[in-house]
């Protein structure tokens, strides 16, 4: 069945740069949009962005335009989000998830989330 | 402050039925389908609803989902102890250019 399966916890200081992966199984990885969105603790979720695993196009919302680099390996399946300049409100969980083609917002294959620490 | 407005909890006995209310604007639920997630606290959302009224496969059909102008809701029918978990809306936002979802509503099982 289609799988998604994060990179584990991180623990970065201020100012650093965390990079999370997410392998996906299952299916043809080409086929669907990757997105990712993150949720700080006892928070609500938060789209950080889109990758179209075939091109390698992204689309970043402003807030995060600059900061958060989205890419992919077609040949380990795997899609990375690189995040630089962490400051200490960027501790959250980051999940990757697969697009429900056609249907804006709706993601229908969720990976397990990825716990970045930012802390001094 | 989310773009889309949710009660921040709601409530329910076994059996009941509740309704979930996502406010939103013109240029957010006015325009565009609106998407149901369930998260039970420690593990990833779950998509509930797709396309403002759509089921996935394996989503029980006590779910239900509808929207009028600018606001959304989400039904759930026959409370199950299971459903206890919080429930987010999300849309696109044409005036913000980015996705955007509810703060989240905590459903409680009595």
């Amino acid at each position: 069945q289609v799988q998604l399966v994060q990179s584990g916890v991180e623990v970065k200081k201020p100012g650093a740069s965390v990079k999370v992966s997410c392998m996906a199984s299952g299916y043809t990885f080409t086929d669907s949009y990757f997105h990712w969105v993150r949720q700080a603790p006892g928070q609500g979720l938060q789209w950080m962005g889109w990758i179209n695993p075939h091109s390698g196009d992204t689309n970043y919302p402003e807030k995060f335009q600059g900061r958060v680099t989205m890419t992919r390996d077609t040949s380990t399946n795997t899609l990375h989000m690189e995040m630089s300049g962490l400051r200490s409100d960027d501790t959250a969980v980051y999940y990757c998830a697969k697009f429900l083609t056609g249907y804006v917002g709706a993601f229908d294959i969720w990976g397990h989330g990825t716990l970045v620490i930012v802390s001094s | 402050q989310s773009v889309l407005t949710q009660p921040p909890s709601a409530s329910g006995t076994p059996g009941q039925r509740v309704t979930i209310s996502c406010s939103g604007s013109s240029s957010s639920v006015g325009s565009n389908s609106v998407n149901w997630y369930q998260q039970v606290p420690g593990t990833a959302p779950k998509l509930l609803i797709y396309s403002s009224n759509q089921r996935p496969s394996g989503v029980p059909d006590r779910f239900s989902g509808s929207k009028s102008g600018t606001s959304a809701s989400l039904a759930i029918s026959g409370l199950q102890s299971e459903d206890e978990a919080d429930y987010y809306c999300a849309t696109w936002d044409d005036r913000l250019n980015d996705l955007v979802f509810g703060g989240g509503t905590k459903l409680t099982v009595l």
